[in-house]
């Protein structure tokens, strides 16, 4: 089955800043990459998420980049804000999968 | 996008009883999931909820432990029975429509 690995853990940005979260996935069939972010006590929020036959999706501040040859995909968010702080997961949509499998999660922290 | 609903929104329980956790969907959908995130962990399916059929469930995880009903393309429930303290959790209700998947608030489990 599809296995999602994600780094880093933790990222600490100063505000304004970027950052930038990667995750690699292991089935070459997956066609299917989405970003959720969650905050304390909430569900999961999709943000953004990318289809294997792109490789780039912007939407605002907020973007995501996907190389299949490589097996690996980023997040990317420009002009960080305090309302960014949270913990971000990638999750892959593996061939022949209906859910989803996700990586363990970034915090990001957004330094005022 | 579509707006997930999920009672309880969190529940204190004793082991050895069972609680049953409600989803339901603003809209009519085919696929439905239910996912469950220990503490300070990612989340992880427990099983795809099919309509007018039994759930399909994911390596680790039995039906007789989880069992699922779909009645309809708009609610399903899961239910966690003979409960120990390593099943609190954060149940998630999931599903797929255009092509994306959304989540649900989550239930918030304790075992005591």
């Amino acid at each position: 089955g599809e296995n999602v690995e994600q780094h880093p853990s933790t990222l600490s940005v100063q505000e304004g800043d970027s950052a930038v979260i990667k995750c690699t996935y292991s089935d070459s069939a997956s066609n299917y990459f989405p970003w959720y972010k969650q905050e304390l006590g909430k569900g999961p929020q999709l943000i953004i998420d990318i289809r294997s036959n792109v490789g780039e999706k912007k939407d605002q501040r907020i973007a995501v980049t996907l190389n299949k040859t490589a097996k690996h995909f980023s997040l990317h968010i420009t002009e960080t804000q305090p309302e960014d702080s949270a913990v971000y997961f990638c999750a892959g949509l593996g061939g022949g999968a209906d859910g989803l499998t996700f990586g363990k999660g970034t915090h990001l922290i957004i330094q005022p | 996008s579509a707006v997930i609903s999920q009672k309880p929104s969190r529940d204190i329980c004793q082991r050895g009883t069972s609680l049953t956790i409600q989803c339901q969907v603003d809209s009519q959908v085919t696929m439905m999931f239910w996912y469950r995130q220990q503490p300070g962990q990612s989340l992880t399916l427990i099983a795809t909820a099919n309509q007018g059929s039994e759930a399909t469930y994911e390596s680790g995880f039995v039906i007789d432990k989880f069992p699922i009903s779909r009645p309809n393309l708009t609610f399903s429930t899961l239910t966690v029975s003979n409960m120990s303290p390593e099943d609190s959790s954060i149940y998630l209700c999931s599903v797929a429509a255009s092509d994306t998947q959304y989540f649900g608030p989550g239930t918030r489990l304790t075992v005591l």
